[in-house]
């Protein structure tokens, strides 16, 4: 199985703060990686797939990049409603496998 | 606007068995493939299995966890997503969420999940 590694676990940020989220894949997986954001208590939601392809209605200022075995999910300026738990998730080969989540926290 | 709603969730004893279903609405259920992805209390996320659209046959693929136990169906007609968990374990313990799945190329892969339900527990113990 692929193992998905996330960095950090949690990070403390301000509002307007550039926040970047590291997922780090055990083998290539090129482009195939999805970024989620849950917030507690709800059900994830989808905001990047294909490594960098903004889903349909998400905010701009979140962006994905990467590709092979290194991916950034970036915040470009934290707004109060992202404070929330992100996961990446990888489709290479199965069984598909997200990475154990970093929380992002009010500073 | 798409929906998914599960249903079929509680308190089981172990070794016993339980159904999900998952009701979508909002879109052509036939055209997608279905997906359940688990989340154990406090934990993260964990893809459980999911079964391809009709037009690619109707495949299904598990995780190791579950494969042999857990059996994923769908009802095209009624736009309804079944999984049947049998010998059920405490460690099955979760919030089960119901997905649709999308391939970014070829309809037979399953990159992402593009609509969730809002989750139901199913609770494992004696």
């Amino acid at each position: 199985d692929i193992q998905m590694t996330q960095s950090p676990s949690s990070v403390s940020a301000s509002v307007g703060d550039r926040v970047t989220l590291t997922c780090r894949a055990s083998q290539g997986i090129s482009s195939w990686l999805a970024w989620y954001q849950q917030k507690p208590g709800k059900a994830p939601k989808l905001l990047i797939y294909a490594a960098s392809n903004l889903q349909s209605g998400v905010p701009s200022r979140f962006s994905g990049s990467g590709s092979g075995t290194d991916f950034t999910l970036t915040i470009s300026s934290l707004q109060p409603e992202d404070f929330a738990t992100y996961y990446c998730q990888q489709s290479d080969s199965f069984p598909l496998t997200f990475g154990g989540g970093t929380k992002v926290e009010i500073k | 606007e798409v929906q998914l709603v599960e249903s079929g969730g509680g308190l089981v004893q172990p070794g016993r068995s339980l159904r999900l279903s998952c009701t979508a609405s909002g879109f052509i259920f036939g055209d997608y493939a279905m997906s359940w992805v688990r989340q154990a209390p406090g934990k993260g996320l964990e893809w459980v299995g999911f079964i391809r659209s009709k037009t690619n046959r109707g495949t299904t693929e598990y995780a190791a966890s579950v494969r042999g136990r857990f059996i994923i169906s769908r009802d095209d007609s009624n736009g309804i997503a079944y999984m049947e968990m049998n010998s059920l374990k405490t460690e099955d313990t979760a919030v089960y969420y119901c997905t649709r799945g999308r391939a970014v190329t070829r309809e037979s892969r399953l990159d992402y999940f593009d609509y969730w339900g809002q989750g139901i527990l199913v609770t494992v113990s004696s």
